[in-house]
């Protein structure tokens, strides 16, 4: 069946340094959910992506969807401490599917 | 102020206990999902409903029951039958198939722990 894998699953970055989380399917994708939880919290949308090779940004965040629609990735710029949570990327194939999430911690 | 709102935030329950989290919507969104997060795990969906009076099982309905007999409501009851109900439970709806796309827009959550 359709699974969506992500990597790291934790990441310890110093405040100031960049970090990266992957997302990877079993299946090609229509679509690409990126979400935020915050320690305690629900997530909460950030981005969808749609087209093949499609890149978006919001302010540090960069968003990629592969060539393929089988991959994605997220990169923050310069970690601040708000910075902080768990980040989640959902896959859509016949159903929208969650990743295990990369959870962020930055050290000022 | 819209929104999705679940309660209570914290539950707690005896063994052999069937317990219901309620979870309201006035978005007016169609479809409406529930997902168990337990820790370092992703989110997993239990059941889900596109329209009123309909509802699909997810990945772990097992021990799991739901009713959608209005718009802005869907219950999940957690039955004595669930082996492992310790989780934090939450509530997502999105706009549905008519209007295009699944973003989920979800509750606070609640946490449900089995003494």
């Amino acid at each position: 069946g359709q699974q969506v894998m992500q990597i790291p699953q934790y990441q310890h970055v110093q405040e100031g340094e960049d970090f990266t989380t992957y997302c990877n399917s079993s299946t090609t994708l229509s679509n690409i959910q990126w979400y935020k939880q915050r320690p305690g919290g629900h997530p909460v949308f950030l981005i969808q992506l749609v087209k093949s090779g499609e890149v978006k940004k919001q302010k540090r965040l960069t968003f990629q969807f592969g060539e393929a629609k089988k991959n994605s990735s997220l990169h923050i710029t310069a970690t601040q401490t708000t910075d902080v949570g768990t980040y989640f990327c959902a896959g859509r194939g016949g159903k929208l599917i969650f990743g295990q999430g990369t959870e962020l911690s930055v050290k000022p | 102020d819209g929104g999705i709102t679940q309660s209570p935030k914290y539950l707690f329950r005896k063994e052999g206990q069937n317990v219901t989290l309620s979870c309201e919507q006035n978005l007016n969104h169609d479809a409406m999902y529930w997902y168990r997060q337990d820790p370092g795990q992703g989110l997993r969906l239990i059941y889900y409903s596109q329209i009123v009076n309909d509802f699909q099982k997810g990945d772990i309905a097992e021990g799991y029951s739901v009713s959608r007999e209005k718009k802005e409501s869907f219950p999940l009851t957690v039955t004595s039958a669930q082996k492992n109900p310790t989780a934090f439970y939450l509530c997502a709806s999105s706009i549905g198939s008519s209007g295009g796309t699944d973003t989920q827009y979800f509750g606070p959550g609640t946490r449900l722990t089995v003494l």
